[in-house]
């Protein structure tokens, strides 16, 4: 089992929709988790840093359930230029492991 | 504030031959990592430096693949001999230190042939 899983998808939305995605983590001693969004062919870019139960920023929000070993990112009212593939990740004394990453394309 | 700068951005080589990529990382940054990405995946960590010394290199190849943070800035990652199967992006990232956000460059983009 690899130590951060993610729906690989991919999630087609129309533009406006709410879309979530999951991530689950196996390593207990996971202190901080991350969202990245990477473009095709760009470097992955920080979207969010989740520390404690959650985090919201405009119209994405990303909730961690440390007793369920999952965390979760929600994007509101989407837009065409959220289509990208987003990466979770969770570090372990410094060590950052990412899941394979979840791809979104966001239509008209 | 520039960003982690990476170079070459493209590099094709045959099988067999060395490779090298460098890394300058974010001023000020302490911690850097150097991560392998395959298609389709999320990177995966070779090394991680804080400042000069080599903290986390148990997922590097070391019969082939090695690294150096002589100064502990910039960083170099090396290949020799090159594989087919190391084609990939090689991402260097770094961070203020161990437990901070991490920043990514644009990559090298590896092909051998």
């Amino acid at each position: 089992r690899k130590e951060v899983e993610q729906d690989p998808g991919p999630f087609n939305v129309p533009e406006g929709a709410t879309v979530a995605f999951n991530c689950t983590y196996s390593n207990s001693a996971s202190q901080s988790f991350f969202w990245y969004r990477q473009d095709c062919r760009k470097e992955p870019k920080l979207l969010m840093s989740v520390y404690s139960s959650g985090n919201e920023d405009g119209r994405f929000t990303a909730q961690l359930n440390r007793a369920s070993q999952y965390i979760s990112l929600l994007i509101r009212d989407s837009k065409l230029s959220d289509s990208a593939t987003y990466l979770c990740g969770g570090t372990s004394y410094g060590k950052l492991t990412f899941g394979q990453g979840t791809i979104l394309t966001v239509h008209p | 504030e520039a960003g982690v700068v990476q170079s070459p951005r493209y590099k094709i080589i045959e099988k067999k031959q060395p490779v090298a990529f460098w890394c300058n990382p974010i001023s000020g940054h302490n911690t850097l990592y150097w991560y392998l990405q395959n298609l389709g995946q999320g990177p995966e960590l070779l090394i991680r430096y804080e400042n000069e010394e080599a903290v986390d290199d148990s997922q590097l190849p070391k019969d082939r693949f090695s690294a150096e943070r002589l100064k502990g800035v910039d960083s170099t990652l090396k290949i020799q001999p090159a594989e087919l199967g190391d084609s990939a992006v090689y991402l260097c990232a770094s961070s203020l230190d161990w437990a901070g956000e991490q920043y990514f460059g644009p990559g090298t983009r590896l092909t051998v042939t």
